[in-house]
């Protein structure tokens, strides 16, 4: 069975303060990790993959195998980065399978 | 909008009447999925099409609730006999091939 584990329901920073949201999952196979993001009263959306290794919006996210970890992290934390943050896994052997999400993490950046 | 659209917004039903709710995906877009969610928890899956085809339901997929997608386009999420633990946000999002998925705004129902 596959699991995602947000510890921090509550996540609270200044602004320009580094943050880093935490993220563990368990599964057998080869994972894909996702991040979504949902500000207030605004659809649940992507914010990155892991298999992209991009940035968005000045947010990195590694997936550590080893630790089977997928943290979020942003050296600068922006006001408008407050925000309630999910981590998702989906198979990496099945096309389309769904993704299981974690609890999630509601970040709020303060001035 | 070309987004993932959900009707209605808002659902207010008495306990044992029967809900549908719609969904109508990205054009372009073959697979659908539903998810509910509750107050401090993550969405949770409930069933995906591929196409017309519903290929995996979850078990918190109870056999008062049945979910359609007629034609591989829309698809509509069925509850019958509502009860209060229905109550909760049910999302629906779609995707092509392994791209990620895009959620609609949900439809949010309140049992009474």
């Amino acid at each position: 069975a596959q699991r995602v584990t947000q510890p921090e329901k509550l996540l609270s920073v200044f602004k320009g303060a580094p943050v880093e949201l935490k993220c563990n999952y368990s599964y057998s196979g080869s994972p894909e990790l996702f991040w979504y993001v949902q500000y207030s009263r605004q659809r649940l959306q992507l914010l990155l993959r892991h298999i992209s290794r991009e940035s968005i919006k000045g947010f990195t996210a590694d997936l550590n195998k080893g630790e089977t970890s997928f943290h979020l992290k942003k050296p600068f934390a922006q006001e408008e980065d407050s925000a309630m943050y999910y981590c998702a896994l989906r198979s990496g052997e099945t096309s389309g399978s769904r993704l299981t999400f974690g609890e999630g993490t509601q970040l709020t950046v303060n001035p | 909008d070309t987004g993932v659209s959900q009707n209605p917004r808002h659902k207010i039903t008495k306990r044992g009447q029967n809900v549908t709710f719609r969904c109508d995906p990205i054009s372009e877009h073959n697979r659908l999925y539903w998810y509910r969610q509750t107050l401090g928890q993550g969405p949770e899956f409930l069933t995906y099409f591929q196409n017309e085809a519903q290929l995996e339901k979850s078990r918190l997929l109870s056999d008062r609730f049945s979910a359609e997608r007629p034609k591989g386009s829309f698809s509509t999420l069925e509850i019958q006999r509502t009860e209060q633990g229905d109550s909760a946000m049910y999302l629906c999002a779609s995707s092509s091939d392994r791209f990620p998925l895009h959620f609609g705004n949900g439809t949010r129902l309140t049992v009474t």
